[in-house]
């Protein structure tokens, strides 16, 4: 019953490094996505992806890629870390259906760039 | 575009008081809604939703949320508030399309004193 995982959990890089927050599902859900949360902002939409093979940008997509080679995996890459990447990043999944389903998230990945 | 607006950023009750977090949405049609919960250092959870089944809608928790139309509203509200019920809420209405894209509200952080 793991649902959505997301590793690490709490992770501080240096300015320029780069590096990839894992996140996995076990439900064969079609749609995965990448949210950030900031403090009074809520959460923004990075990247997105309705099925293995098919990825979007959100709203915040700059210095984030993301690749879906299978269904079950959505890892999210910073290429080059900067301050501003500092955040709370959560992965989400749902299933296809009419209309709109819940979203199943994971526990979210501190991260910090200092 | 379909938007929602959280119009509290912080709501403080008594315990044992009602609860009211307030949320309005701007839509071309009658939208899905929900209301996620987001308690301190965890991830989010679906508190409920509204599918246009019926326009009082019942979640976990003892909340409850009412869909007006006339007013573009989706207020979240429970009778007597528990300390367990401090957290952050968020409003979030799907953009359409068939996958599940949302968009966020702010969120409300409620604080519940004893």
């Amino acid at each position: 019953n793991a649902g959505v995982t997301q590793t690490p959990k709490f992770q501080v890089l240096k300015t320029g490094q780069s590096m990839t927050l894992q996140c996995a599902q076990d439900m064969n859900h079609e749609y995965m996505s990448w949210y950030r949360q900031d403090p009074g902002m809520g959460l923004r939409l990075i990247h997105y992806s309705v099925g293995a093979g098919i990825t979007d940008q959100g709203e915040v997509p700059n210095g984030y890629n993301v690749s879906r080679s299978t269904t079950e995996d959505f890892p999210l890459r910073l290429l080059s870390a900067a301050p501003s990447q500092t955040s709370v990043y959560f992965c989400a999944s749902s299933p296809r259906g009419r209309g709109s389903t819940e979203a199943f998230f994971g526990q979210g990945t501190r991260l910090t760039v200092v | 575009a379909q938007s929602v607006t959280q119009l509290d950023s912080h709501v403080s009750v008594s315990e044992g008081t009602p609860v009211l977090l307030r949320c309005n949405y701007s839509s071309s049609y009658s939208p899905s809604l929900f209301w996620y919960v987001q308690h301190p250092n965890k991830g989010l959870q679906l508190l409920l939703k509204y599918t246009s089944a019926a326009t009082l809608v019942k979640g976990i928790n003892g909340f409850e949320a009412e869909f007006k139309k006339s007013e573009t509203s989706f207020h979240l509200t429970k009778p007597s508030a528990h300390m367990s019920d401090a957290a952050e809420y968020f409003c979030v209405v799907p953009l359409g399309g068939g996958y599940q894209k949302v968009t966020f509200g702010t969120g409300t952080k409620l604080q519940v004193i004893p």
